[in-house]
């Protein structure tokens, strides 16, 4: 079963580059990454999922390593409006359907 | 499009009872969640459904139940509630694609708050 570990909060300032990293060692070869954002009394949003490699959106990339026991969410030039909670989640290959596992979150505060 | 709607919003229930929670979407996925939320905490998988009539459990299900007798609803009932149960609550759904419930976009809900005293 896939742990997925986060750091629990990070500082960062207006206009700076922001890189959160999440530890999944056991996450099974159908497994996908996926990194979710939530602000106080509401649901996660969908920011980015990934299988391997690199991802680039419209709001942020997502970098795997070969291994995939880990992923780095990267969001170019934050604002003070990014001040959330990130999630990673892993899991729901086609052969670990039911394991949908969320880490603990990591508050980004972002200063002005 | 409504997406995914919840309710109710909040409730207090008293160690015991019961109660179903709503979950109705509009968006014609196949896939639908329920997960609870502690405070602090990342969220965990209760049950999930792949499809009308067709459900199997997470993480957590126990002291939990579900049925889909529908494509747009899922709801989740709570049968003698404990105060272990206090949690918010999160539905959501994505579409399916090939490749398992991980792969695609999940639509969460806004939310129900349960508290059991």
């Amino acid at each position: 079963l896939a742990k997925t570990t986060q750091p629990i909060s990070m500082d960062s300032y207006e206009g700076q580059e922001v890189n959160i990293t999440c530890s999944h060692n056991n996450i099974a070869t159908n497994d996908y990454i996926t990194w979710y954002q939530q602000f106080p009394s509401q649901g996660p949003r969908f920011i980015i999922q990934g299988y391997k490699t690199k991802v680039t959106n419209e709001v942020a990339s997502l970098f795997i390593p070969a291994d995939r026991k880990s992923s780095t969410l990267s969001l170019p030039r934050v604002s003070l409006s990014d001040t959330a909670v990130y999630y990673c989640l892993v899991g729901g290959g086609s052969s670990n359907t039911g394991k949908l596992i969320f880490g603990q979150g990591t508050t980004l505060q972002v200063k002005p | 499009n409504a997406g995914v709607t919840q309710t109710p919003k909040f409730r207090i229930l008293k160690i015991g009872q019961s109660m179903t929670l709503q979950c109705t979407q509009d968006m014609n996925h196949n896939y639908m969640y329920w997960y609870r939320q502690d405070p602090g905490m990342g969220l965990k998988l209760i049950y999930y459904s792949v499809g009308a009539g067709i459900t199997d459990k997470g993480e957590v299900p126990n002291g939990y139940n579900v049925s889909r007798s529908t494509t747009e609803d899922f709801p989740l009932r709570l049968e003698l509630a404990a105060p272990s149960q206090t949690s918010v609550y999160f539905c959501a759904s994505s579409s399916g694609l090939a490749g398992g419930p991980g792969r695609g976009e999940q639509y969460f809900g806004p939310g129900t708050r349960l508290t059991v005293t």
